[in-house]
């Protein structure tokens, strides 16, 4: 099973909302990933938490901020974002194998955010 | 991450092998070649990789070129399910943390009747 959850499918909210996305998997992953894409654009890197632990932030605002509680799941919080912050924001894992070039990323369905 | 080059879209008919090329002619000897597909509005789907012998699963083929500098992607017998956006990545062999995944813009494939 190589299954990404996240919810919800969509989300429409205020620039003064404070919302979350939420992204779990139970395949024993200890890397997971946060994407977003712009319509027509291919997904952008935006965090990876390995070990439960940040390890790579792409300069994004701070108006998101990432969480990993636990190995099997990642929220990304959101604050006070812009209507040009609407896009499709992706989840995906890897096993963080420490064996070389076999770390395969398995995507979720992703979010369809709208920012008003 | 070395660059890869693709054509911005192709057609097949259905039924017909569906031959996807890629070049990557500035790949280093630990980069491998990673395929995924997008189908409208969904997650990414993982394909097939490679580093520098042929693979295939049940998915595809994958046919890299011997001094490495380009690959194709076969997808043997296409159907409609099979039009997509398809992206050739080129990656470190690192662990998932270290080793980005950078998306290109791929080659959208579509299949018709």
């Amino acid at each position: 099973d190589t299954e990404v959850t996240q919810t919800p499918k969509h989300l429409v909210m205020g620039m003064t909302n404070k919302k979350s996305l939420k992204c779990e998997q139970h395949m024993g992953h200890r890397a997971m990933y946060w994407y977003k894409q712009k319509a027509k654009k291919p997904p952008e890197l935006m965090f990876v938490y390995s070990y439960e632990k940040l390890s790579i932030n792409e300069s994004v605002p701070s108006r998101f901020s990432p969480e990993c509680p636990n190995s099997s799941l990642l929220n990304l919080h959101l604050h006070a974002l812009q209507p040009e912050d609407s896009a499709l924001y992706l989840c995906a894992s890897s096993q963080e194998a420490r064996r070389f070039g076999t770390d395969t990323q398995y995507f979720g369905p992703g979010t369809r955010l709208t920012v008003l | 991450d070395a660059k890869t080059t693709q054509p911005p879209s192709m057609d097949c008919a259905e039924g017909r092998a569906a031959n996807l090329p890629c070049n990557h002619s500035t790949i280093s000897g630990n980069e491998y070649v990673y395929w995924y597909r997008q189908i409208h509005s969904q997650g990414p789907q993982y394909i097939i990789h490679g580093l520098k012998n042929n693979e295939t699963n049940e998915m595809a083929s994958l046919i890299i070129t011997e001094d490495r500098k380009s690959s194709t992607l076969i997808l043997p017998h296409a159907t409609l399910r099979d039009t997509a956006v398809y992206y050739c990545i080129v990656r470190a062999g690192l662990t998932g943390a270290n080793s980005k995944l950078t998306f290109g813009k791929g080659i959208t494939l579509s299949v018709r009747p």
